[in-house]
């Protein structure tokens, strides 16, 4: 069964520092990964979604790598900003298109 | 492109009452899910179709909870009868195909509270 953590479960930051969130998995027999972002009370962003075949995808501030073989996953996250503040969920898609996700990490970015 | 719709957005019942979700999947979606979570978890899987036909369900509670997909469309989700521990966000998410690697789009989600 895989099984899907997330470190630091939260993380306080000053405005303008560089941050890694972690994702590891037990099983690397997935399709791809997804990062999300949720804001509370909110549904989820989907943020990043890393083919099983790439290395890592990025868009704007955001760097997402994956290596298959050690079941581990970093989103980088350059020049935060306040806005950046929520939690962030990594989840996995297994045979069938299934997500199965870790718990995320609530990020707070402090201006 | 008009994302996922679910109502309500809220719903307050008490304990052994039923309530009922509704999703409105992205146009042309085949795949829809229904996600349980929890205050402090990820979301689980509860539910998961293709078109209207159930592909994976082993993760609901059957007793008390059901879901259809009339149509391939839109998708209901009730709890009967409730209990505390169903207190959670109820999150639809649909997606183009099963295929292996294609992305998941979420709505807003509902959020039920058992008193």
């Amino acid at each position: 069964k895989q099984e899907v953590t997330q470190i630091p479960a939260a993380l306080s930051v000053p405005e303008g520092e560089n941050l890694v969130l972690n994702c590891s998995f037990t099983d690397s027999a997935i399709y791809n990964l997804q990062w999300f972002r949720q804001d509370p009370g909110k549904g989820l962003t989907s943020l990043l979604l890393i083919q099983s075949s790439q290395r890592e995808q990025t868009s704007g501030r955001l760097n997402a790598s994956l290596d298959k073989s050690s079941g581990r996953s970093t989103l980088y996250i350059a020049a935060s900003q306040p806005g950046d503040s929520a939690t962030y969920l990594c989840a996995l898609a297994e045979y069938g298109n299934k997500l199965v996700f870790g718990a995320g990490t609530i990020l707070r970015v402090k201006s | 492109e008009a994302g996922v719709a679910q109502s309500p957005r809220y719903k307050i019942i008490e304990k052994r009452q039923s309530v009922a979700f509704w999703c409105n999947p992205i146009s042309g979606h085949a795949t829809l899910y229904w996600y349980q979570q929890i205050l402090g978890q990820g979301p689980k899987l509860l539910i998961q179709f293709q078109n209207n036909g159930v592909v994976d369900d082993s993760q609901l509670p059957k007793d008390r909870f059901s879901a259809e997909r009339l149509k391939g469309v839109d998708s209901t989700l009730k709890i009967q009868p409730a209990k505390l521990e169903d207190s959670a966000v109820y999150l639809c998410a649909s997606s183009t195909r099963q295929g292996a690697g294609t992305e998941a789009f979420f709505g807003q989600g509902t959020r039920l509270t058992v008193v």
